[in-house]
């Protein structure tokens, strides 16, 4: 099946510090979303992005499908930026079975 | 808008009990996934409902059931828990499309103890 990698595992940054998430994967996909787990568990939606970039706010995403990853940049980072991050794709084509990735735990301090 | 909700929040069950989560659709939604998080590991899917059926499967056994209502709403249910069962249990939602994939929106999670 579909395999998802992300890097780094661990990313610790000071406040304002600027970074950039790695998601690769391992098969075409038509769909791939980037999600932020807060401390409590909570997994909230920041991106769906097949291809292309979009961005919100501090937050960016571009997704290289013809090369199989996407990046999320972040920059002038908040301690509230804290928390893991998963970017997930499709097991197939047409499917809502997402397969996540190994995620990226971010920790921010003041 | 509501978003996804899911209750309880947290639940202690000893093994070999059963247990039953409920999730609610964000609003306008029609499929359901679950969702089994491990700790320190992404989450792993373990079933979607549309239309009152099971729709796909993961690699979870049989004591894991589920149900769809009418409203869209569901349940989680799993018999003889066991100890590996302990997880944060999310539940996801989302509109069928003609079956296109479309964005899942994730609730807050159930956090099952099993001691």
């Amino acid at each position: 099946g579909i395999q998802v990698e992300q890097s780094p595992p661990d990313l610790i940054l000071q406040e304002g510090a600027n970074s950039t998430l790695r998601c690769n994967f391992s098969d075409s996909v038509n769909n791939l979303q980037w999600f932020h787990q807060n401390p409590w568990g909570q997994l909230i939606n920041l991106f769906y992005i097949p291809s292309g970039t979009k961005q919100n706010g501090r937050l960016s995403a571009t997704t290289v499908a013809t090369e199989r990853y996407s990046l999320l940049y972040i920059s002038s980072s908040q301690t509230t930026d804290s928390g893991v991050y998963f970017c997930a794709v499709p097991k197939a084509y047409n499917t809502d079975k997402l397969i996540f990735g190994t995620g990226t735990r971010l920790q921010v301090f003041p | 808008d509501a978003g996804v909700t899911q209750s309880p929040t947290h639940l202690i069950k000893t093994r070999g009990q059963q247990v039953t989560l409920r999730c609610s659709p964000k609003s306008g939604h029609d499929t359901v996934s679950w969702y089994q998080q491990a700790l320190g590991q992404g989450p792993q899917f373990i079933f979607q409902y549309y239309e009152e059926e099971e729709r796909q499967r993961g690699n979870f056994p049989d004591r894991f059931s589920g149900h769809q209502f009418p409203n869209y709403s569901s349940e989680l249910n799993v018999n003889a828990l066991l100890l590996g069962d302990s997880a944060l249990y999310l539940c996801a939602s989302s509109l069928e499309a003609g079956g296109v994939t479309d964005t899942q929106y994730f609730g807050p999670g159930t956090r099952l103890t099993v001691l």
